[in-house]
C-alpha cells in the first residue's frame, strides 16, 4: 500500500511567491519522522526539513516550513518567497519507528518550476 | 569535502555483465543505504545496513548484493546485468542515534545504462 502520497505531479509559481507542496502519509506507528528532500536537474538528493510526529511546533528552515496537520495526516511543504533556483523536484518521505534500518519511503516526487 | 561519494559517476555496460558501483561516506555515520530510483523519479530502498545488521528488501533480486569492507564503505555489486537494472542508484548514509529520527545524507548517484 502506498504510505506517501503526492497528488501533484507538477507545479508552477511566480518568481517571490510562495508555493506549497502537498504530502499525505498513511501510517498506524505513534511514532514517526516525515523528511522533505530536493532533486535538481543535476540529480543529488538534498535534505530540506525534518518533522517528528510528537514534535509539537511546525518545522522551518529558513524558506522552507512544514504545515504538519497530524489529525489530516498531512504535512505540507511551504516555500516562501521562490527562487528560480528552486525549479527541481521534491520528494516527501517517512520513516516509522525509531530504528534507523526502517525502511524510508518516499512519494513520487513534485516537479516545481519558477518562473520569472 | 564531500560528504557521501559515488564512483562512477556513469556507468554504460552490456546485459550479462557483472559490475561495482563503490560509495564511501565521510561523516562517520553507523547505517548507509542503496536507493534505486527509476525513470518515473520513483526511489526505492534496496538495503540498509549497519555493522550490525543487513537489510535486505525482498523484492531486490539476489543478483545485486552490498558489501561492506568497513564503516565508510558501502559498495554495490551487480551481477548478470540486465536491461531493467537501468536506473540512478544512489546511496545514502545517516546517524544511529538511539530514539531520534535522522536525516540521510545521499551521494550524487550513479546512473547506470544497461544495452
Amino acid at each position: 500500500a502506498q504510505k506517501i502520497t503526492q497528488t501533484q505531479p507538477g507545479m508552477f509559481v511566480q518568481e517571490k511567491e510562495a508555493v506549497t507542496l502537498d504530502c499525505t502519509y498513511d501510517t498506524s506507528d505513534p511514532s514517526y519522522g516525515l523528511f522533505w528532500y530536493k532533486q535538481p536537474s543535476s540529480g543529488e538528493m538534498i535534505f530540506l526539513i525534518y518533522q517528528g510526529s510528537y514534535d509539537q511546533q511546525n518545522a522551518t528552515e529558513g524558506r522552507y516550513s512544514l504545515n504538519f496537520q497530524k489529525a489530516r495526516k498531512s504535512a505540507n511543504l511551504v516555500i516562501s518567497a521562490s527562487q528560480l533556483g528552486d525549479s527541481a523536484m521534491y520528494f516527501c518521505a517517512m520513516r516509522e519507528g525509531w530504528d534507523n534500518n526502517n525502511d524510508m519511503r518516499f512519494g513520487a516526487g513534485t516537479r516545481l518550476t519558477v518562473k520569472p | 569535502d564531500t560528504a557521501v561519494s559515488q564512483t562512477p559517476k556513469y556507468l554504460v555496460t552490456q546485459m550479462g555483465n557483472d559490475k561495482s558501483i563503490k560509495c564511501e561516506q565521510n561523516l562517520g555515520h553507523d547505517t548507509m543505504y542503496w536507493y534505486k530510483q527509476d525513470s518515473k523519479k520513483f526511489l526505492k530502498i534496496m538495503f540498509s545496513y549497519n555493522n550490525k545488521e543487513l537489510i535486505i528488501n525482498e523484492t531486490v533480486p539476489n543478483r545485486f548484493s552490498p558489501k561492506s569492507p568497513d564503516k565508510a564503505h558501502l559498495n554495490l555489486h551487480i551481477n548478470s546485468l540486465e536491461l531493467g537494472d537501468s536506473a540512478v542508484y544512489f546511496c545514502a548514509s545517516s546517524q544511529d542515534r538511539r530514539g531520534v529520527m535522522d536525516e540521510q545524507y545521499f551521494g550524487p548517484g550513479t546512473r547506470l545504462t544497461v544495452t
